[in-house]
């Protein structure tokens, strides 16, 4: 089952930057937190991943709290093909996925 | 980037038939792939896990006669719908990992799968 919540959904400008955030209170310590996105009738796509420092790559950056119990995924300047559901993934029991709601970012132009 | 493939994209079968969907990996060797089914507008659930040249591990509530699942290359799966009714109509997602990098997971396109 799902470990991770997310709001169900979060609203942006274009060109402005976007936190999502994710709770994962029950996570241990050789779990990863990863970032996944979809598009409408696509596989999801990874964004990004981390277990305890913050990560960025040319997509986002990975701001991961001090306890571990939390994260948040940062687009620093969102564009319209950013719209899609976004989930975030704790790992574990050999590595399995189990995807939560996710949050459904919709991006104003 | 790595790459998975499925095929097909979209199929639509009868009541009481069997379909087969593929799934690939194209430049990679995947150790283990996973198969996961979504319902529109629904999160992705977790179906099974293969591991080449090993049984699939399902997931619990998933029938393992009705979704065949075989592993028998580092780069192919397939997953058999079989006796297939219309509430198997979904979309049908895998995803496999490289043996290399054991935290990352490449997911495919996915296949439409309507049951008439």
């Amino acid at each position: 089952d799902a470990k991770t919540t997310q709001p169900n959904s979060m609203e942006s400008n274009e060109e402005e930057p976007v936190h999502l955030p994710c709770n994962h209170s029950t996570i241990s310590g050789t779990d990863y937190i990863h970032w996944y996105r979809q598009l409408p009738s696509q596989g999801p796509e990874y964004v990004i991943h981390g277990l305890t420092s913050n990560v960025n790559n040319r997509m986002a950056s990975l701001a991961i709290a001090e306890d571990r119990k939390s994260s948040t995924l940062i687009l620093h300047r969102a564009t319209l093909r950013d719209a899609a559901v976004y989930y975030c993934i704790q790992t574990y029991n050999f590595n399995k996925f189990y995807f939560g709601s996710g949050t459904k970012l919709n991006v104003k132009p | 980037g790595a790459v998975v493939s499925q095929h097909p994209s979209w199929v639509i079968c009868k009541s009481g038939t069997s379909v087969k969907i593929e799934c690939r990996s194209l430049d990679f060797q995947a150790t283990t792939m996973f198969w996961y089914r979504q319902f529109p507008k629904q999160s992705l659930m977790l179906m099974a896990t293969s591991n080449e040249g090993s049984k699939a591990t399902y997931e619990q509530g998933v029938e393992k006669d009705k979704f065949l699942i075989n592993h028998a290359s580092l780069t192919l799966s397939t997953l058999t719908v079989t006796s297939a009714h219309p509430e198997d109509s979904s979309f049908y997602i895998c995803s496999a990992r490289d043996g290399r990098i054991a935290h990352e997971q490449y997911f495919g396109p996915g296949t439409r799968l309507t049951v008439t």
